[in-house]
């Protein structure tokens, strides 16, 4: 069966860095879109961003453009989130999701909290 | 503010049926799939519709999609207490060139 698994989350202070990753199984990982999606507390789902099936196309939503960064290793099975210059309101659970689409299978999350 | 827009609740009463509006514009809804998904509290999203109509398996015919236009439409009949939940529709923007969401919608099984 599918199975997203997200890990990196923690506290940060802002202007911070930290690194999210997303170990899938039970696909072929490199058969398909990747993306991340956001939930700040109390909020809705926020797209975060995409990458395609073979790393050759990233997109990101203007709140995060030029600050995060979304990759994936191909022979790890896994989706990274390079998060740069955190604000306070990129405080949220961030889920990883397989396409097609804005997601066809979630991981269970993992929160970050950018607080002073 | 969201690029699709939902009603912010819906309510009805066990079996009674409901039906929530996700409305775009020729971008996103109109040029492509619409996904659906159901949230309970404290937990993940998870898929309901995908490509406009279809359900994954696991996922009971009393949840339905539909699209015209530039609007689509989850409906939900037989209602039960555990369909009490937030629902989101959501799409690709191809002149945005970004995923979007509805903001939500709760539903209250009264």
């Amino acid at each position: 069966q599918v199975q997203l698994v997200e890990s990196g989350g923690g506290v940060v202070r802002p202007g911070m860095s930290l690194r999210l990753s997303c170990a899938a199984s039970g696909f072929t990982f490199n058969n398909y879109d990747m993306l991340w999606v956001r939930q700040a507390p109390g909020k809705g789902l926020e797209w975060v961003a995409v990458i395609w099936y073979d790393g050759s196309n990233k997109y990101y939503a203007d709140s995060v453009k030029g600050r995060f960064t979304i990759s994936r290793d191909n022979s790890k099975n896994t989706l990274y989130l390079q998060m740069n210059s955190l604000r306070a309101e990129d405080t949220a659970v961030y889920f990883c999701a397989r396409g097609p689409g804005v997601g066809h299978y979630w991981g269970q999350g993992t929160l970050v909290t950018v607080t002073s | 503010q969201s690029v699709l827009t939902q009603p912010p609740s819906v309510s009805a009463a066990p079996g009674q049926k409901v039906t929530i509006s996700c409305s775009g514009s020729s971008s996103n809804i109109g040029r492509n799939y619409v996904s659906w998904y159901q949230q309970l509290p404290g937990t993940a999203p998870k898929l309901l519709i995908y490509e406009n109509n279809k359900r994954p398996s696991g996922i009971p015919d009393r949840f339905s999609g539909s699209k015209s236009g530039t609007s689509a439409t989850l409906g939900i009949t037989g209602l039960q207490t555990g369909d009490e939940a937030d629902y989101y529709c959501g799409t690709w923007d191809s002149s945005l060139s970004v995923g979007v969401f509805g903001g939500g919608t709760k539903l209250t099984v009264l």
